[in-house]
């Protein structure tokens, strides 16, 4: 099976821009988890998505907003783009709720 | 609230020497604690994991062992090599959903 993928790799993006980050996951995986990775606050939930229900969220602001679609590919979305949003957006997929997560190669976001 | 603290930040260990990184948790409802490792430039893959209700489970040369009234959780590498070199992140869940509170990670060097 084809592992998780994500687009763009790469995006680099202004202060108040916003931005759309895509997740397909594993082939039969129902479950899109979000992440972001910086390196002063290590990996930090962002929200889940099942069946195209966001069934958890973290401690972000709610210009972090995300959505799965029928398919599970999920997309997060960052509007008005701050410089502290720069970081690598991990997505991971499982099977269902409490199956293993494996996690894509994750889009690097610089904000200038 | 939800925490994980991991120890120690930074391991360096001889070839064939012995690794352990520590976990503590904080959420007493946690029952699913994965463990990732993850290169440079790499995502994070999982290595091992271990659910709440077992003391410690092993593979090949890693084992996981888990103290539920403490609250802790350890990862022990044996007979370390020097492709081990990587950072290793412990997580933990509850209602074993995709939401993963992560520690901060322990960068192990290993050294031949």
């Amino acid at each position: 099976k084809a592992g998780v993928t994500q687009t763009p790799r790469y995006l680099i993006k202004t202060r108040g821009q916003q931005v759309t980050l895509s997740c397909s996951p594993i082939s039969g995986h129902r479950s899109v988890s979000w992440y972001q990775q910086t390196p002063g606050q290590g990996l930090q939930f962002l929200f889940e998505y099942f069946s195209e229900t966001q069934r958890n969220k973290g401690n972000f602001p709610g210009r972090f907003s995300g959505r799965q679609f029928s398919n599970s590919r999920s997309e997060m979305n960052v509007s008005t783009l701050e410089l502290g949003d720069s970081a690598l957006y991990l997505c991971a997929s499982s099977f269902s709720k409490g199956n293993e997560q494996f996690f894509g190669p994750g889009t690097r976001l610089t904000v200038l | 609230g939800e925490n994980v603290e991991q120890h120690p930040s930074t391991l360096s260990v001889q070839e064939g020497d012995s690794a352990v990184i520590k976990c503590t948790y904080s959420d007493s409802a946690s029952n699913y604690f994965p463990w990732y490792k993850q290169e440079l430039g790499k995502r994070p893959q999982l290595i091992i994991d271990i659910r709440s209700n077992v003391g410690e489970k092993k593979d090949q040369r890693i084992a996981v062992t888990l103290n539920k009234t403490a609250k802790h959780f350890s990862l022990h590498i044996t007979e370390t090599q020097p492709e081990d070199s990587a950072v290793y992140f412990c997580a933990a869940s509850k209602n074993q959903g995709g939401k993963l509170i992560f520690g901060q990670g322990t960068e192990l060097s290993v050294k031949p």
